[in-house]
């Protein structure tokens, strides 16, 4: 079974200080991810994917991951916090392409990112 | 741009009384999801729903449990007789018919259950 795990359930950073969310995943074969976040009293929004076109993703606000398959991992980067950012972030995966099966994700248990002036 | 819909934001309810929740997803999506997030817990997957029925389900998704598409436009999640364990918040979320578009979420609706 598919499983998400991200390092660290609180990151705390100061404004302009780089952002680094972990996520690394445990799957038979390679997966495609996601980054989420959740605002305050908001649902979730997609902030990028990885569906093995490039390694490197670029999403919305700045923010990109780096697909290591050595290192199962899909961390989340921003070079430089801002308030806005302060939120909570939810990394996903699923191993299924295509029809309903696609958006069968298995979530990882998210990371308060605390942003300080 | 367009969002999916969730009513109501918080619902409470007494322990074994019936609940439904609504969504309405964006307009043309055809993949539809429930999923939820007990508090301090993972966002888990519960159902996935195409052509007016069920895809997939999990563990969760129980005979308490089901899910409907009454009209075109709504797509709601009926807890029958509801335990203090359904507590939650609980996520509709929708997709195109696209080999790689992603969820589109909304913005929950929180579950008590006293």
């Amino acid at each position: 079974a598919q499983s998400v795990t991200q390092l660290g359930s609180h990151v705390s950073v100061s404004e302009g200080a780089l952002v680094l969310l972990r996520c690394n995943y445990s799957s038979s074969v390679p997966p495609y991810l996601f980054w989420y976040v959740q605002y305050p009293n908001q649902g979730l929004q997609l902030l990028l994917k990885y569906t093995s076109a490039a390694t490197l993703v670029k999403g919305i606000n700045g923010f990109e991951a780096e697909f290591k398959k050595s290192e199962t991992s899909f961390h989340l980067t921003k070079p430089s916090a801002h308030m806005s950012d302060a939120a909570e972030y939810f990394c996903a995966a699923t191993s299924n392409a295509g029809g309903t099966s696609y958006g069968k994700l298995t979530f990882g248990q998210g990371t308060i990112l605390t942003v300080h002036p | 741009e367009p969002e999916v819909t969730q009513t109501p934001s918080h619902q409470v309810t007494q322990m074994g009384q019936e609940v439904i929740l609504r969504c309405v997803p964006i307009s043309n999506h055809l993949y539809f999801y429930w999923y939820r997030q007990i508090l301090g817990q993972k966002v888990e997957f519960l159902v996935s729903f195409y052509n007016n029925e069920i895809s997939e389900k999990s563990e969760i998704f129980d005979d308490q449990f089901s899910v409907e598409r009454p009209d075109g436009s709504n797509f709601t999640l009926k807890i029958r007789s509801t335990k203090l364990e359904d507590s939650a918040m609980y996520f509709c979320a929708s997709r195109v018919r696209d080999g790689n578009s992603p969820l589109h979420f909304g913005n929950g609706t929180r579950l008590t259950v006293t």
